[in-house]
Order: structure tokens, then sequence, then C-alpha cells
């Protein structure tokens, strides 16, 4: 079955312990992004990457990090986190840059929350 | 720099038609794409358009004017499934912009 596959689906954690949501697509995509979503911003990119070893930042990239090693996998890093940070955060995978004909593919979220 | 605007919420009984518009200002345009969320899930591609004119499938159409640099959704008989958030985007150069969602809410 085709899909995006995050983990962990929910995490609690304290200001400044490093943490790393994981990201996995099964359908070959070269397009791989991040999002965090909150309430009467809608989705807002944080960054995404183009291919192995290809990312960018996206509008929102100020406390994360990304890495690309391999093409199925895209984990989101946050080295030192904080309450603002806390958000509900989709991983997405496409063939291409996503928008037009291209259809981006989402994972099932992961809420996070930082005390 | 890209915005897109859209009603934040609408409401509709069931079997009714509701559009929900979205305006949009971009540098480049490679279309206009909608995606459906429902609580607690994961956006969900509905359809695009890249030129003029309206995209029909099945209940949902979407509609595209670049001149105008307006879209909408369109939602025929509506059902209470149908509850749910959706969401105008275009594409940036490489990364996607999305507005903030409308949340539709059907009534019986």
């Amino acid at each position: 079955e085709a899909q995006v596959t995050q983990n962990p689906r929910y995490l609690i954690t304290v200001t400044g312990k490093k943490l790393t949501v994981t990201c996995s697509q099964n359908m070959n995509h070269e397009y791989m992004s991040w999002y965090r979503q909150d309430p009467g911003l809608g989705l807002r990119q944080i960054y995404y990457s183009m291919n192995v070893e290809v990312t960018d930042k996206g509008d929102v990239p100020e406390g994360y990090k990304v890495s690309r090693k391999e093409k199925r996998n895209f984990p989101l890093i946050l080295e030192s986190p904080s309450p603002n940070q806390t958000s509900l955060y989709f991983c997405a995978s496409s063939l291409s840059p996503p928008g037009g004909v291209t259809e981006a593919f989402f994972g099932q979220g992961t809420r996070l929350t930082v005390v | 720099g890209q915005s897109l605007e859209q009603p934040s919420e609408v409401t509709a009984v069931e079997g009714a038609i509701v559009q929900i518009n979205c305006t949009y200002q971009t540098s480049g345009f490679y279309g206009l794409s909608w995606y459906q969320q429902h609580d607690g899930g994961a956006p969900t591609f509905l359809s695009y358009n890249a030129l003029d004119g309206l995209e029909e499938t099945g209940r949902f159409s979407s509609f595209l004017s670049r001149s105008d640099s307006y879209g909408y959704l369109l939602l025929q008989e509506l059902q209470m499934k149908d509850s749910a958030s959706y969401f105008c985007a275009v594409r940036d150069n490489n990364d996607m912009r999305f507005g903030a969602g409308t949340r539709l809410t059907v009534k019986p």
C-alpha cells in the first residue's frame, strides 16, 4: 500500500530535549517536505527536499533541521525544542514539487507538545 | 510573495450546494489545488486547475479564473461526511503554500 509513515503520532517533551520525528515513504518519490499546522494558520512549510542530499528552507525553518540521506526517509530534527514549536506536524511526499498537477501525499501527522 | 485568502467557516445543510472561494497572489502560477482534511486526519488531494474553467469530479467541482486570480471549490449534494476543512494551495517555486483553510460544517 502506498503510504507516508510518520512516527511518533503523539509526543510530549520538555524544553531543550532534542527529538527526531521520522518520515518514510514507499512510493519512490523524489520530493519530500515537512509542514506544521496551527489553528487559523493552515499548513506552513518548514523544509523540503528535492532529492537525496538536496534540502531547502520553507516558510518557517527556524528551530528545525532535516536530512535526506536516503530517498525514502526525511526526518525532522528539533535540536532544542521550545513551547512555540508545539504544533501538529505533517510529512508529505510527491513525485515532483507539489501544487499543480502533482499531488502531495501526507502522513498521518505528529502531534507535538513541548512543555 | 504568495498569499491565499479563503473564508474561515461555511455552514450548509445536507443535500445543499456550497461554494468555497479562494483568491491568491502569486509571482508565478502552476495551478490551484484543493485539499480536504477531516478532523484528526491528514490532508488529501481533491482537485487541481491549471487552466480557466470548471473541472468536475463526481460531486465536487473546482473552478479557476486566472485573470481574476480566483478559484472556488463547489460541493454538491452535501453529505454529513463532507464536514471537514478545505484548503486551496498554489506552488511557489519549489514549495507549496496553503490557504488558512475553510471549515465546512454540514448540518442535518
